[in-house]
């Protein structure tokens, strides 16, 4: 069974564009997290994603956004890119159904604005 | 506010020690505690995970101790071994809410 899929692994932008990340779940999984890592904040949760619905949303500017497709996969968008946002950016895919169901990391996509 | 708390910050232990991380939670709506474990370069990769209706679970090597009275849960690894070196996370979340609340991370080092 294939894992959680992030593309690209790495990107490299420059301070005021826009940038798309894609996550493809495990096959079967409606539920799709994204969390932003960084050394000084840790993990951090921004939004979850199920059947195309946004359930939950974190604490981030309206900058990050993001959708979820009929197959499952999900895309999230920064627009109007800081430095602050250089991060490990990781999509987590569930079963989603109920709570506490294993949740399933990605490799992640290293953002780095300059 | 930092919602799960973790600790120590690091760790370096000697090969087959038994390195103990812990983590305390104030949200008594918590219900789902899972530990993750992460590798340079990698995504976190699920290790274990408990409820608040057991004291302990085991799989493998690895340990939970849960204590719901003092909102707190730790981590075990008996045995440990140089492959063990990694981050270790702790996180707790909440029915209904599915994200996760992640603690700071434990850098774990398994000395040979």
């Amino acid at each position: 069974k294939a894992g959680v899929t992030q593309t690209p692994r790495y990107l490299i932008k420059t301070r005021g564009q826009q940038v798309t990340l894609s996550c493809s779940p495990i096959s079967g999984h409606r539920s799709v997290s994204w969390y932003q890592q960084t050394p000084g904040q840790g993990l951090q949760f921004l939004f979850e994603y199920f059947s195309e619905t946004q359930r939950n949303k974190g604490n981030f500017p309206g900058r990050f956004s993001g959708r979820q497709f009929s197959n499952s996969r999900s895309e999230m968008n920064v627009s109007t890119l800081e430095l602050g946002d250089s991060a490990l950016y990781l999509c987590a895919s569930s079963l989603g159904q109920t709570l506490g169901t294993e949740a399933f990391f990605g490799q992640g996509t290293r953002l780095t604005v300059v | 506010q930092q919602q799960v708390k973790q600790s120590p910050q690091s760790l370096i232990v000697q090969k087959g020690g038994i390195p103990i991380i812990n983590c305390a939670y104030e949200n008594t709506a918590f219900d789902y505690f899972p530990w993750y474990q992460q590798f340079p370069g990698k995504g976190p990769a699920l290790l274990i995970a408990i409820r608040p209706d057991v004291s302990e679970k085991k799989e493998g090597r690895f340990t939970i101790s849960f204590n719901k009275s003092a909102k707190q849960f730790s981590l075990h690894i008996m045995d440990s071994q140089p492959g063990d070196s990694a981050t270790y996370f702790c996180a707790a979340s909440s029915t209904g809410a599915n994200n996760l609340f992640f603690g700071t991370g434990t850098r774990l080092t398994v000395i040979p």
